[in-house]
């Protein structure tokens, strides 16, 4: 859902289960995209990307949809450990520059031992 | 180190002070941006570089914001009259390839306080 405020989007999950993580992106002509991992006091670390021209990319252990007619993109990470926790972003490349990226509001995934 | 460091990790200013925040790119690196993540939000694009010109600074929030990249290396983020809106993580990433959207190494962010 939407966060407010300083509410990120929470998921919480037993290890060994899968996770996913959605994401709504806002501007059509975005034509790449990608998802980054920041654990706490660390910047951004790149997951996986996509460009628009596809609909599902695989990765080890995760794989990213883009559904371009709903602007909706998902990350979905198979048998989650507890070193996935961490807060998600997407980020978008919008048309118009090859370099800036806008980056989704987050959501924290905390995995159970 | 084979990754993109800042230093300080940790700023305290008080209102008013002037602060210069580094970011040393991976060796090599063409690009180079900065941006501010507020607590609890996404990073926010502030500015670009390629190579030693500051391609784009349409996200500095105001004057008080001023980057610099003189040798295309080492940069700096000076904020002037620092205000406690200007609180937030202020990341710098670096990329191979000029206007490099993809691959960007993101270095462990400042965290800036301001009293």
């Amino acid at each position: 859902g939407e966060s407010v405020g300083l509410h990120l989007p929470t998921l919480s999950v037993q290890e060994g289960d899968n996770s996913i993580i959605n994401c709504a992106y806002s501007n059509s002509a975005s034509d790449y995209f990608i998802w980054y991992k920041q654990e706490s006091g660390k910047g951004p670390q790149f997951i996986i990307d996509i460009r628009s021209n596809m609909d599902k990319r695989q990765g080890q252990r995760v794989t990213v949809l883009l559904n371009k007619t709903v602007k909706h993109l998902s990350l979905q990470i198979a048998a989650t450990q507890p070193g996935d926790s961490a807060v998600y972003f997407c980020a978008e490349n919008s048309g118009g520059s090859n370099y800036k990226l806008t980056f989704g509001k987050g959501t924290l995934l905390t995995v159970n031992p | 180190g084979a990754g993109v460091s800042q230093s300080p990790r940790y700023k305290v200013a008080k209102r008013g002070q002037d602060v210069a925040l580094r970011c040393d790119p991976i060796s090599g690196h063409v690009s180079l941006f900065w941006y501010q993540q507020a607590l609890g939000q996404g990073p926010e694009f502030l500015t670009y570089f390629q190579n030693e010109a500051q391609l784009d600074k349409s996200g500095l929030p105001s004057d008080r914001f001023f980057a610099e990249r003189p040798e295309g290396s080492v940069s700096t983020l000076k904020i002037q009259r620092t205000q406690q809106e200007d609180s937030a993580v202020y990341l710098c990433a670096s990329s191979l390839v000029p206007g490099g959207a993809y691959e960007q190494y993101f270095g462990p962010g400042t965290r800036l306080t301001v009293t």
